[in-house]
């Protein structure tokens, strides 16, 4: 089973940041929180993955809790085409499950 | 473009057919996985591929037949698939596997019929 906990859908206004909540409580010391998302029908992309510390990249900005337990992934500036579920699985390279995701909805 | 190609993109096929679904990846990794991915369920790890040694199976019916000759190709041979096989099929790669913190690529996948 996935390890992680999020909202299955979100509407976000189309310029402005969306922020995708994730749980994931029983994270071990060892494993990475990972964001990836998928447009419909198409392969799962990878957006950003950390540790502890908060990370950032062209994509989108993470933030992990001090305590582990829980992140979020910011989309800065929302276009239409960021519609898609957006997946937080924690695991280590390999050891990754997928849940059920977010379903986010980019309205004009 | 992630630089992982999957082909065909669709594939429609009987129950008694035998096909194969190919996946080539550009990046120099060296982990490949094959994942499939049901209406409405979420991606289900199959196979794990490590420098062509098979490291996970996860408890894949034997009519789904995995090949991994080199680093950069991964097959999966089906045969007398049944009509709720018919799935997204996805393959992806990795630096290894393993590796902490190594995140997988994937292709566009294979959507599978069977009639």
């Amino acid at each position: 089973d996935a390890k992680t906990t999020q909202p299955p859908s979100m509407d976000c206004a189309e310029g402005r940041a969306a922020n995708l909540p994730c749980n994931h409580s029983t994270i071990s010391g060892n494993e990475y929180v990972y964001w990836y998302r998928q447009i419909h029908s198409q392969g799962p992309q990878y957006i950003i993955h950390g540790l502890k510390n908060n990370e950032t990249n062209e994509m989108a900005s993470l933030i992990i809790t001090e305590d582990r337990k829980s992140s979020t992934l910011i989309l800065p500036h929302a276009t239409l085409r960021d519609t898609a579920v957006y997946y937080c699985i924690v695991g280590q390279g390999d050891k990754i499950i997928f849940g059920k995701g977010t379903r986010l909805h980019i309205l004009p | 473009e992630t630089g992982v190609t999957q082909t065909p993109r669709h594939l429609v096929m009987g129950m008694t057919n035998k096909k194969s679904l190919k996946c080539e990846q550009h990046l120099g990794h060296n982990a490949m996985y094959w994942y499939k991915q049901s209406a409405k369920k979420p991606l289900e790890l199959m196979f794990v591929y490590n420098f062509k040694e098979q490291t996970e199976n996860n408890s894949v019916p034997s009519r789904f037949s995995p090949e991994c000759p080199n680093s950069s190709h991964l097959f999966l041979h089906l045969h007398t698939l049944q009509p709720e096989d018919s799935a997204l099929y996805l393959c992806a790669s990795s630096r290894s596997s393993g590796g902490r913190g190594d995140t997988q690529y994937f292709g566009p996948g294979t959507r599978l019929t069977v009639l």
